[in-house]
């Protein structure tokens, strides 16, 4: 079955610092990848998205990367701020279904110190 | 400002009873849907509508029903044929990519 792993553990930095979130995803090859923040009891907002055919996409202090070989995508946030903490979520497009969707993934909860 | 409405943004079911959450949007948008979000897990669809007066199930759409009569409503609900309620609902739109979510809403039972 399709599945979608993101590191289920808080990833705690420091300010300034870069922060990098890995998705990995087996059984399936997307036409793109989705990232997504969600705050506490609030809905997803949409960050970027990345097709098969970019390696990278960039948007402000943004980053995604996109290894169809590794099946895996990487998200940095540079210059990361307090403000950055949130839950990150990525979403591969799956058609098995006949129906293309997102499929989620759990998130990585970011927690950015002063 | 567009975007998407849910509402209420907490509701209690006693058992035995069917409760109705609230999705309005203003984007012009022909796709809706609807996902539950549980602790440790990622959003599961459980219904979805391309279009009005057209819906399909999603991953988990037992004991759940919707309608899409309006573009810009997409109620769910929830009836006493789901066992195991309590989540957080979340309604998104889109008209291709991306989807955009309510804020959602967090069902408890009684």
């Amino acid at each position: 079955s399709q599945k979608i792993e993101q590191n289920s553990e808080a990833l705690n930095i420091q300010e300034g610092k870069t922060a990098t979130l890995t998705c990995n995803y087996t059984n399936y090859s997307p036409a793109y990848l989705q990232w997504y923040r969600q705050d506490p009891g609030r809905g997803p907002v949409f960050l970027l998205l990345i097709r098969e055919n970019e390696k990278e996409k960039r948007k402000e202090r943004l980053k995604v990367t996109f290894d169809t070989t590794l099946k895996q995508s990487l998200f940095h946030i540079t210059a990361s701020q307090p403000a950055d903490s949130a839950t990150y979520l990525c979403a591969p497009l799956s058609m098995n279904t006949g129906f293309q969707k997102l499929v989620f993934g759990t998130g990585t909860r970011l927690l950015v110190s002063p | 400002d567009g975007g998407i409405t849910q509402s209420p943004k907490y509701l209690f079911r006693k058992e035995g009873q069917n409760v109705t959450l609230s999705c309005e949007q203003n984007l012009n948008h022909d796709a809706m849907y609807w996902y539950r979000q549980d602790p440790g897990q990622g959003l599961r669809l459980i219904y979805y509508s391309q279009i009005v007066n057209d819906f399909q199930k999603g991953d988990i759409a037992e004991g759940y029903s919707v309608s899409r009569e309006k573009k810009e409503s997409f109620p769910l609900t929830v009836t006493s044929a789901q066992k195991n309620p309590t989540a957080f609902y979340l309604c998104a739109s889109s008209q291709g990519e991306p989807q955009h979510f309510g804020d959602g809403t967090r069902l408890s039972i009684l």
